[in-house]
């Protein structure tokens, strides 16, 4: 299975400032996707990353405020935007070849927002 | 059933013993149904990809069933030991949506 770098793991931001996270794998995969688990909450997919074109997003979720960059197949990285304490999360991304094959996952971001 | 549901949300056995939790899902447009081990400060492991209506994967002590038409899936852990003790995750994937339900968070203790 593919190895997933992600950083950092873990960080205390301001109010009002931007984080980008990173996610390196090391081969080549189909889809990326990005998730986020809120305190108490499932689970739940900001985007899929795509390469070389914009990223996909799901519903209650914009570029604007979540820009994911995907240059190649093995790289992509998630932007947290003009933060608030309500973006306080775990944030994961993961690697998937297929609808029917199990996603791997990075080891996930914890962010605080003060 | 919209979303993906999960329970009990939180169990405690005592190590040894068996035990099992149920995932819900929509029984319409289904592709997939997976579920993941997720570890305290460690990213969430795949444990099984069921896709067809009756199927019963296993790995290890922990094995999983699937009814698509009703829309469950069980999961059982046989002869708990402490390090079962994680959060267990299902998710769906049907048509262009992926769901993930809120998890069972599962303590063994020795």
């Amino acid at each position: 299975s593919a190895v997933i770098s992600q950083k950092p793991s873990r960080d205390i931001c301001q109010r009002g400032t931007s984080l980008t996270i990173q996610c390196q794998v090391d081969s080549q995969v189909t889809m990326m996707f990005w998730y986020r688990q809120q305190p108490g909450q499932s689970l739940t997919l900001i985007a899929t990353a795509n390469q070389g074109s914009e990223a996909t997003y799901e519903s209650g979720f914009v570029i604007d405020k979540f820009p994911i960059s995907r240059p190649n197949l093995t790289f992509s990285t998630l932007t947290v935007s003009n933060m608030s304490p309500e973006d306080s999360s775990i944030y994961l991304c993961s690697v998937g070849q297929g609808n029917n094959q199990p996603q791997h996952f990075g080891d996930g971001t914890r962010l605080s927002i003060l | 059933i919209l979303n993906v549901e999960q329970s009990p949300q939180s169990l405690h056995v005592q190590e040894g013993d068996s035990t099992n939790f149920t995932c819900s899902f929509p029984s319409s447009n289904f592709y997939a149904l997976h579920w993941y081990r997720w570890e305290t400060a460690k990213s969430p492991e795949a444990l099984f990809v069921m896709t067809l209506n009756g199927d019963e994967k296993k790995k290890g002590r922990i094995s999983a069933t699937l009814n698509t038409k009703e829309g469950y899936s069980y999961l059982y852990i046989k002869g708990s030991q402490p390090e079962d003790s994680a959060t267990y995750l299902c998710a769906h994937r049907g048509g262009n949506q992926f769901y993930f339900g809120t998890g069972t968070s599962l303590t063994v203790i020795p």
